[in-house]
């Protein structure tokens, strides 16, 4: 199972980019890596996810290096309401069998003023 | 909104009785995910379903069990309730089965054990 490790937390100021990094050494070929926002006592929701080198949307860019061990996902001029926890996932498309969903501890970001 | 529904919003107990946690999944997906998160923590992967059967397993107790429904919807079974089974519970739900497929997650139930 991949696991994850994140910073506990960050701090930023508005307008800054934040860049939040995940690890995941024991990726597994078929895993992709998704990252979620969740804001107190919210369900967490869906951002950005990505396999390899770089995807962007509207709201993140995800940054993925070839050996694939560990992830960044950049927030362009954070503004307050970003405050929130952000979790890094690694899971796969297994056909048929078992597929453990692993959140990690996730980074509480701070965006202050 | 998510589209994903849950009831009820808040559940007060004693220790050791039993309640039942709903869940109902967007219009059209096919799994559905339970999740635990205590107070400041993490969230802990339960059980998912597809389509009516149980696709993965994580952390849950024995105590707790679940099923989903033809209908699709879900109920999280949590028995002989603890102090420290006092948490957010949350349902997700997605299209498909596999890892990659985004999840859409309820605004939770809060389970507090007194």
């Amino acid at each position: 199972l991949a696991k994850t490790t994140q910073p506990i937390s960050m701090d930023s100021y508005e307008g800054q980019e934040v860049n939040i990094t995940c690890s995941h050494n024991n990726i597994a070929t078929n895993d992709y890596i998704t990252w979620y926002q969740q804001f107190p006592s919210q369900g967490p929701r869906f951002i950005i996810q990505g396999y390899k080198t770089k995807v962007t949307n509207e709201v993140a860019s995800l940054f993925i290096p070839a050996d694939r061990k560990s992830s960044t996902l950049s927030l362009p001029r954070v503004s307050l309401s970003d405050t929130a926890v952000y979790y890094c996932l690694v899971g796969a498309r297994r056909g048929g069998g078992y597929n453990k969903l692993i959140f990690g501890a996730g980074t509480r970001l701070a965006v202050h003023p | 909104d998510s589209g994903v529904t849950q009831t009820p919003k808040h559940l007060i107990t004693a220790t050791g009785q039993r309640v039942t946690l709903r869940c109902s999944p967007r219009s059209g997906d096919l799994s559905v995910y339970w999740y635990q998160q205590s107070l400041d923590q993490g969230l802990q992967f339960l059980i998912q379903y597809y389509n009516g059967e149980e696709r993965a397993k994580g952390n849950i107790l024995e105590r707790f069990s679940a099923q989903q429904f033809p209908d699709l919807h879900s109920e999280l079974n949590l028995s002989s309730l603890e102090l420290g089974d006092s948490a957010l519970y949350f349902c997700a739900s997605s299209t498909g089965g596999g890892g990659t497929d985004t999840q859409y997650f309820g605004p939770g139930t809060r389970l507090t054990v007194l």
